[in-house]
């Protein structure tokens, strides 16, 4: 099993500019979770999907913020435009059963100039 | 809102000591919880899960213990090694159904060879 596959790793953009994250969960995995994290605030859940259904988006800071998953094996967290205090690691993690052990990627670290 | 604390935020340990990590939560309304370790510049990896249903859970030098109606849970890791150093996070769900978790901001663990 490949695990959570996240891309980019890395990812520098000017302020303004529109990001794109990318994820892929475990395979029959049917909830997915984007988080992020940062040094002051710790790590913040963004959004979750069961089902390829969104759950509980209460997370989303605002509106420059939007996520999609259009199949089970896809998913994507948009950010448009970007500001600099977006800067953080986004991770993705998936997760078999509700309530279940939830397994995470590698992670997307953003620099916004 | 659920908050979960975890004090100290920093430690470190000769080799081979026992090492003792605690986790807090103030809403004991829980379904389980998930201890995490994590690397530099890495993701998040998955050491124990426990059901609220449950006292303990072990894996090799590992054992989490939960005591849900003070709210709280340790993290032993028995004979530390200098592998063991990394950062150790716990998160809790809100309930069955719900798979929203509450990260605490994790203990910095380095283990002194």
């Amino acid at each position: 099993d490949a695990g959570v596959i996240q891309s980019p790793r890395h990812e520098v953009t000017e302020m303004g500019q529109e990001v794109t994250l990318r994820c892929k969960p475990i395979s029959g995995h049917n909830s997915l979770f984007w988080y992020r994290q940062t040094m002051m605030r710790g790590l913040e859940l963004l959004i979750y999907f069961n089902n390829n259904v969104p759950i509980d988006d209460s997370g989303m800071p605002e509106d420059r913020f939007s996520a999609k998953m259009p199949n089970a094996s896809f998913s994507t967290l948009k950010i448009q435009p970007s500001e600099p205090r977006d800067s953080a690691v986004y991770f993705c993690a998936s997760t078999r059963l509700a309530g279940g052990e939830q397994y995470f990627g590698p992670g997307t670290r953003l620099t916004v100039t | 809102k659920q908050e979960v604390t975890q004090i100290p935020a920093a430690l470190s340990v000769p080799e081979g000591e026992n090492l003792v990590l605690n986790c807090s939560f103030t809403d004991s309304a829980i379904y389980n919880l998930q201890w995490f370790r994590q690397d530099p510049g890495k993701g998040l990896t998955s050491l124990l899960l426990i059901q609220s249903s449950q006292r303990e859970q072990t894996s090799g030098r590992l054992n989490a213990s939960l005591d849900k109606s003070s709210g709280r849970s340790t993290l032993y890791i028995a004979a530390s090694q200098p592998g063991d150093s990394a950062t150790y996070l716990c998160a809790v769900s809100r309930g069955y159904g719900n798979n929203r978790l509450a990260f605490g901001k994790g203990n910095q663990v380095v283990v002194i060879p």
